[in-house]
């Protein structure tokens, strides 16, 4: 059973960056048939697509956040990252990682992770 | 990209229908037969309820469906049951290999 699982640091200052890893189990990332995905969600908001990754690192992003995101894969490590810079309160939010198929659920996000909880303040 | 429209709230009673829109434009959902509908109880992660407008993933209960009419797609919920009680996401495929959800429904089921 495939799963996802976020992690990085639950608290960024203004200005900083933020960095998450999501780390998958169960399955490798290393597959032409799925997309690795970055969503959030702000607190009793809805969800925002961030961007996603293939295995081979070709990334694609939101046009609103192409500017401060860059999200990258380490199949070394069944890893991917998301990196946003010069984070404000407005980033606040949960951020989830998910799988993204070409082939079965055909591109819906059909595995999430948990989902972790960063909030931006000084 | 603009968010998906979706209404703010839908009630229902159970065993009621209940039909939930969401519309975009020419662009995203009008140009592609790729939206998807998720399901999101409190503090839990969404879920996967249809894809590709209409079908549905394996383990999902046909009493939910989807349809495409133009540049609005819609879920329906059919026999509600109080455990259907969530919140609903669209998302579509608005090209570049970029997506867009909508904005949310909050279900009721009274």
């Amino acid at each position: 059973q495939l799963q996802l699982q976020e992690s990085g640091p639950g608290l960024v200052k203004p200005s900083e960056s933020l960095s998450l890893t999501c780390t998958v189990s169960g399955g490798s990332i290393s597959s032409s048939s799925y997309y690795w995905d970055w969503i959030r969600q702000p607190p009793g908001k809805g969800l925002e697509w961030i961007g996603s990754i293939s295995y081979r690192g070709s990334a694609y992003y939101n046009p609103s956040l192409k500017s401060r995101i860059t999200i990258s894969v380490d199949t070394s490590k069944n890893q991917f990252s998301l990196k946003l810079n010069s984070v404000t309160a407005a980033d606040t939010a949960v951020y989830y990682c998910a799988r993204r198929s070409t082939v079965t659920i055909v591109h819906a996000f059909d595995i999430w992770g948990q989902g972790t909880m960063v909030t931006i303040s000084s | 990209q603009s968010a998906l429209t979706q209404p703010a709230s839908v009630s229902g009673s159970p065993g009621q229908s209940i039909t939930i829109s969401c519309t975009g434009t020419s662009s995203d959902v009008g140009s592609y037969n790729l939206v998807s509908w998720y399901q999101q109880h409190p503090g839990k992660a969404p879920k996967v309820m249809i894809y590709e407008v209409s079908k549905w993933p394996s383990g999902v209960s046909n009493r939910f469906s989807g349809s495409k009419s133009g540049n609005t797609a819609s879920l329906t919920i059919s026999g509600l049951q109080t455990e259907d009680e969530g919140d609903y996401y669209c998302c579509s495929y608005v090209g570049s290999s970029t997506w867009v959800f909508g904005g949310g429904t909050k279900l009721t089921v009274l």
